[in-house]
């Protein structure tokens, strides 16, 4: 099975810093990684699938990027509402591997 | 409006069965593939199952494979899983979601809490 690293496991951010969330992979991917947030008591919701592509609806501040085989979420200006726990999901192989989770706090 | 809801969880001996579902509504049901996620309590995220848009092909996770089985009736927009031989760690809020393409999870249900336990 691939094994998804996410780093950190939490963080604290304010709201006029960038936010990064990383996952790196096992072995390669080809970009098959999506992102989730999930707030408390919710189910997950998809933001970025493809490593870059922005889901339907998701504000333009969040985006996605490669560097070799680990993958970065970004938020740029994050707002209070982004408070949750961010999940990676790799769909190169079966089974499908989520990273172990980031939980965000904004200050 | 694309809406996923499940049913049939709640509390359940170890080694008996549960069959789930999910009423799929808001889109073309036999269009898409569908997979069912799990999460343990306070835990992340983990992929069960998941089916093919026509119910041609399944596939599982190690751990339930042989024990659980994906299914779904196009005609009424319900995807299924029949667990059984359930063990504790099993027990998990079960997401039925909509798998956009390639394991892209695009719509999720509000899940359902499963406890197997004596």
């Amino acid at each position: 099975d691939i094994q998804m690293t996410q780093s950190p496991a939490s963080l604290s951010a304010s709201l006029e810093e960038i936010v990064t969330i990383t996952c790196k992979a096992s072995q390669g991917i080809d970009d098959y990684l999506s992102w989730y947030q999930q707030k408390p008591g919710k189910s997950p919701q998809l933001l970025i699938y493809d490593a870059t592509s922005l889901a339907d609806g998701v504000p333009s501040r969040f985006s996605g990027s490669r560097s070799g085989r680990q993958y970065s979420l970004k938020i740029r200006r994050p707002q209070v509402d982004d408070s949750g726990i961010y999940y990676c999901l790799q769909s190169y192989s079966t089974p499908g591997t989520f990273g172990g989770g980031t939980k965000l706090e904004l200050k | 409006e694309v809406q996923l809801v499940e049913s049939g969880g709640g509390l359940v001996q170890p080694g008996r069965s549960m069959k789930l579902s999910c009423a799929a509504s808001g889109f073309t049901f036999s269009n898409y593939g569908m997979a069912w996620v799990r999460q343990a309590p306070t835990k992340g995220l983990e992929w069960v199952a998941t089916i093919s848009y026509d119910g041609g092909g399944t596939y599982y996770r190690d751990s339930v494979k042989g024990r659980f089985t994906i299914s779904r009736d196009n005609a009424k927009s319900t995807l299924y899983l029949q667990m059984n031989s359930l063990r504790s760690e099993d027990t998990a809020t079960y997401y039925c979601t909509r798998d956009r393409y390639n394991s892209v999870y695009d719509y999720w249900g509000q899940g359902v809490m499963v406890t197997v336990s004596s």
